[in-house]
């Protein structure tokens, strides 16, 4: 287990539709991080946020979000789904205050399904 | 632009054999390499990273790395391979292009069989 919690595990939603993911990292991480994982496209890095402020952006939608609370906890969001969304969404953490030797750990995933 | 790339779709080893995953590396600067594994229906797990210092980079549940600078390669391997090391392993590169970003760049992965 490495700390960090993911909900739901799983989601099925309809095209069109908006959904939320939630990740809480491990305690005391301020570095949130988000990754998409398909099939055709492998594991993408979406979106890191650092203590409450957006510190990078990958290769995410414009109608995807994503913000990171107080309590450090994050949301991402994702609307106007379509087929092509389904996938694994990953949030991962780090402390977030040591660099780039920082080791990024993951959560256990949210399996996106648009029918 | 930093990139990883993953030669194999998949390795296929006897159990108590060696296993050998490939992983080369483009970076602009030095390299930080890390290593995951992902079993099914599972998060990715971290197995080990290379900084600095020893070529040798130990790991988790008896995984190594050999980091090579000359050949861009950061090869995981283990001495005796187990059924349970049955998997979908990761390489990463840590992204360089900015100082602010904790970036990983994943390669394609490679699906490791360990047959009993």
């Amino acid at each position: 287990d490495s700390g960090v919690t993911q909900t739901p595990k799983h989601l099925i939603t309809a095209t069109g539709q908006r959904v939320t993911l939630r990740c809480s990292p491990r305690s005391g991480d301020l570095s949130v991080y988000w990754y998409q994982q398909s099939l055709d496209q492998g594991l993408q890095f979406l979106i890191q946020y650092y203590n409450g402020e957006e510190r990078a952006k990958g290769n995410i939608l414009e109608r995807f979000s994503a913000q990171q609370f107080p309590d450090l906890h994050s949301e991402l969001n994702l609307s106007s789904l379509e087929l092509g969304d389904s996938a694994l969404y990953f949030c991962a953490s780090s402390p977030g205050t040591s660099g780039r030797s920082e080791t990024q750990y993951f959560g256990p995933g949210t399996r996106l399904l648009v029918l | 632009a930093q990139s990883v790339a993953q030669p194999e779709d998949q390795v296929n080893v006897a159990e108590g054999n060696p296993l050998t995953v490939k992983c080369t590396y483009s970076v602009s600067g030095n390299p930080y390499l890390f290593w995951y594994v992902q079993y099914p229906n599972r998060g990715l797990q971290f197995l080990l990273k290379y900084i600095t210092g020893d070529n040798l980079v130990k790991g988790s549940y008896g995984f190594e790395a050999e980091f090579n600078k000359s050949q861009t390669s950061f090869h995981l391997k283990k001495p005796s391979a187990l059924v349970s090391d049955s998997a979908l392993y990761f390489c990463a590169v840590r992204d360089l292009g900015s100082s602010n970003t904790g970036k990983l760049i994943f390669g394609q992965g490679t699906t490791l069989q360990v047959k009993p």
